[in-house]
């Protein structure tokens, strides 16, 4: 069946702008994770949903990061003011619920870059 | 957050069994140990998980220590697919089961 997708794969801003990547989860997943991941790191948690709430999102950075699942499926992590510091991979998950067996299911991430 | 410690990378012939060391001192009870696995420009991959007892499927094993505070993977037959970084985990519920990820290992297969 079909993985997590993420769209855009690349994405190119420049500083100061707004921009939203989408994640589309495995279908039947309810927990929804997301990480960004710089160069030579491994991936950095960020936030996570159970269904439609954010059940952690102490991984944020500051409060221009947000992400929605309105519907608790799709998610939008969204940026605004970029900075060139926001320049990263940043990686979807999902798991079919959340519990600390279940195994997470990423996708191949969309790389962002600040210029 | 429960730390995990691991080598910065290894080395493997092919071929031949590799043996990734992961300590977690400071585990708890309720941890579960999870591993992941990233190939170059991939997202992490799910490799193995277990809490006590050693666990085997067909990608890799899973040696836990009596005392839990370390865990090894064993991968079998290294082939070069398997050159990644790999990731051990400590998942542990404080409100949620978010997941942290440290440097990983990274894996160097030698054909």
């Amino acid at each position: 069946g079909a993985g997590v997708s993420q769209t855009p794969s690349n994405k190119v801003t420049e500083k100061g702008k707004y921009v939203e990547l989408r994640c589309d989860p495995i279908s039947g997943h309810t927990a929804l994770y997301w990480y960004r991941q710089s160069l030579g790191q491994g991936p950095e948690f960020l936030i996570y949903f159970q269904g439609t709430g954010a059940a952690d999102d102490s991984g944020l950075p500051n409060d221009r990061f947000f992400a929605v699942r309105p519907e608790g499926s799709v998610s939008t992590l969204k940026i605004q003011r970029t900075e060139r510091g926001d320049s990263a991979v940043y990686l979807c998950a999902s798991s079919l619920s959340e519990g600390d067996k279940n195994e997470q299911y990423f996708g191949p991430g969309t790389r962002l870059t600040v210029t | 957050d429960a730390k995990t410690t691991q080598p910065n990378s290894m080395e493997s012939n092919e071929e031949e069994p590799v043996h990734l060391p992961c300590n977690h001192s400071t585990i708890s009870g309720t941890d579960y140990i999870h591993w992941y696995r990233q190939l170059p420009s991939q997202g992490p991959e799910y490799v193995i998980h277990g809490l006590t007892s050693n666990v085997n499927n067909r990608m890799a094993s899973l040696a836990i220590a009596e005392d839990r505070k370390s865990s090894t993977l064993i991968l079998h037959r290294a082939t070069l697919r398997d050159a990644a970084v790999y990731y051990c985990i400590l998942r542990r519920y404080t409100g949620g089961f978010k997941t942290i990820f440290g440097a990983g290992t990274r894996l160097f297969v030698k054909a």
